[in-house]
């Protein structure tokens, strides 16, 4: 089954760090290029960072740039978001989503995973 | 950063009922409009890509088009498993950035 699965959200103070993981299965996923989205609680969704599907490049939203950092790995599938220096702000669920076509960056999100949920509170 | 407004941002309606969402960018961005439904507690779902294009199982109520700033998605005849919100995305450039939804509602 084609799918992806987050994993790694939970309660963390103002100031902590968190890394969250999206565990790939069903495509090749060194194949495509992937993202997080994320999502406050009754808000619109925000784009948060993008990766190449060779790693060659990364993109950032400018809320997070020099804060949040996304990698893969294509030996066991999976994306990751290290989060560093988290604010109150930052409190979402956050989606891993795989682009539509291979080879490409076309930020068509065609396969969300459900979302895990980061909250920061003191 | 490319800002993306949507109208209207709700809108109440009913099922069998034609409706159109608008999407306008505040820059051109050519066809790099996509458009997503999402449900209550579901993740988005994408519908549209490349201002027009239909995404495989996506019924063909759905439409999308538009260039340049202004684009519109068009669902005719709803069904009650329409009733959600969607957004426009924009991919001509990063950072990628939605619009604000809008939702449909029930009347």
């Amino acid at each position: 089954e084609v799918q992806l699965l987050e994993s790694g959200g939970g309660l963390v103070q103002p100031g902590g760090s968190l890394r969250l993981s999206c565990a790939a299965s069903g495509f090749t996923f060194s194949y495509y290029a992937m993202s997080w989205v994320r999502q406050a609680p009754g808000k619109g969704l925000e784009w948060v960072s993008s990766i190449d599907d060779n790693s060659g490049g990364t993109y950032y939203a400018g809320s997070v740039q020099g804060r949040f950092t996304i990698s893969r790995n294509s030996a066991t599938n999976t994306l990751y978001l290290q989060m560093t220096s988290l604010t109150v702000e930052d409190t979402a669920v956050y989606y891993c989503a795989k682009d539509l076509m291979m080879y490409a960056k076309h930020w068509y999100f065609d396969l969300w995973g459900r979302g895990t949920l980061v909250t920061v509170s003191p | 950063d490319i800002q993306m407004t949507q109208s209207p941002s709700s809108l109440s309606t009913s099922v069998g009922d034609r409706v159109t969402i608008a999407c306008r960018a505040s820059q051109p961005i050519n066809t790099y409009l996509n458009w997503y439904q999402q449900r209550p507690g579901r993740a988005p779902k994408l519908l549209i890509y490349a201002g027009s294009t239909l995404q495989t199982g996506v019924p063909l109520r759905f439409s999308g088009s538009g260039s340049g700033t202004d684009f519109t998605l068009t669902i005719t005849s709803l069904q009650p498993e329409d009733f959600a919100t969607y957004y426009c995305q924009q991919t001509y450039n990063t950072p990628i950035t939605f619009g604000q939804g809008t939702r449909l509602e029930i009347k």
